[in-house]
């Protein structure tokens, strides 16, 4: 099936720093990919997504390439700030040969703190 | 819009009561579903929904019931809550099943089973 695996955590960057956070993917078929933040106390957003081959997504200066030939879609910012500090999830979403799609799989979060 | 909101924000249970998680969105979504958020576990899937009157099961269902009556609407019951059940649930939506489409969290119920 279909499984999703992030870098564990926590990260911890001091402000301007530059963050990479791994994800890798197994799945069927041509999934697209996204990224989900939460904010403490809150509930999780969409980031950013991917949804063919060589896509790139990209919000608030973070991007992600979706690759199809390492099965990866690693989060990256170049200068951080503290208001980045969340829990960072990687999601698919894979499609069926029928059409329509399979449910959303998140990865286990990875959390991550910016301090100033 | 309000979006997805949820109620309770939390609760605290006795081991063996029952209760409904309220979700509702008004968004005019067609497909919703459940989460449960454990440490170290990420997001698990309990039930969703397609459609009113439309109602099928995730990853970890057991001990939990749902229903679609209408389009706004989808409770997740909980049967008879067990400390297993303590967790932060959470409701999302999105436009239609289509993966592409953005899923809108609600806030979060944080459960606590004793």
């Amino acid at each position: 099936g279909n499984s999703v695996t992030q870098m564990e955590g926590p990260v911890t960057l001091s402000e301007e720093a530059f963050l990479t956070i791994n994800c890798t993917y197994t799945a069927t078929g041509y999934p697209s990919l996204f990224w989900y933040v939460q904010y403490p106390g809150e509930g999780l957003q969409l980031l950013l997504k991917a949804t063919k081959a060589d896509d790139k997504g990209s919000n608030k200066g973070f991007e992600a390439t979706y690759r199809k030939e390492t099965t990866s879609f690693h989060l990256e910012k170049g200068s951080v700030q503290v208001s980045d500090s969340a829990v960072y999830f990687c999601a698919l979403s894979g499609t069926s040969a029928q059409g329509g799609s399979e449910k959303l799989v998140f990865g286990k979060g990875t959390k991550l703190t910016v301090n100033p | 819009n309000a979006g997805v909101t949820q109620t309770p924000k939390f609760q605290v249970l006795k081991t063996g009561q029952s209760m409904t998680l309220q979700c509702a969105q008004d968004m005019n979504h067609e497909y919703m579903s459940w989460y449960r958020q454990d440490p170290g576990m990420g997001l698990r899937l309990i039930h969703y929904s397609v459609g009113a009157g439309i109602t099928d099961q995730g990853e970890v269902p057991n001990g939990y019931n749902v229903s679609r009556s209408t389009t706004e609407d989808f409770p997740l019951r909980l049967l008879s809550a067990a400390p297993s059940q303590t967790s932060v649930y959470f409701c999302a939506s999105s436009l239609n099943r289509q993966g592409t489409y953005e899923q809108y969290f609600g806030p979060g119920t944080r459960l606590t089973v004793t």
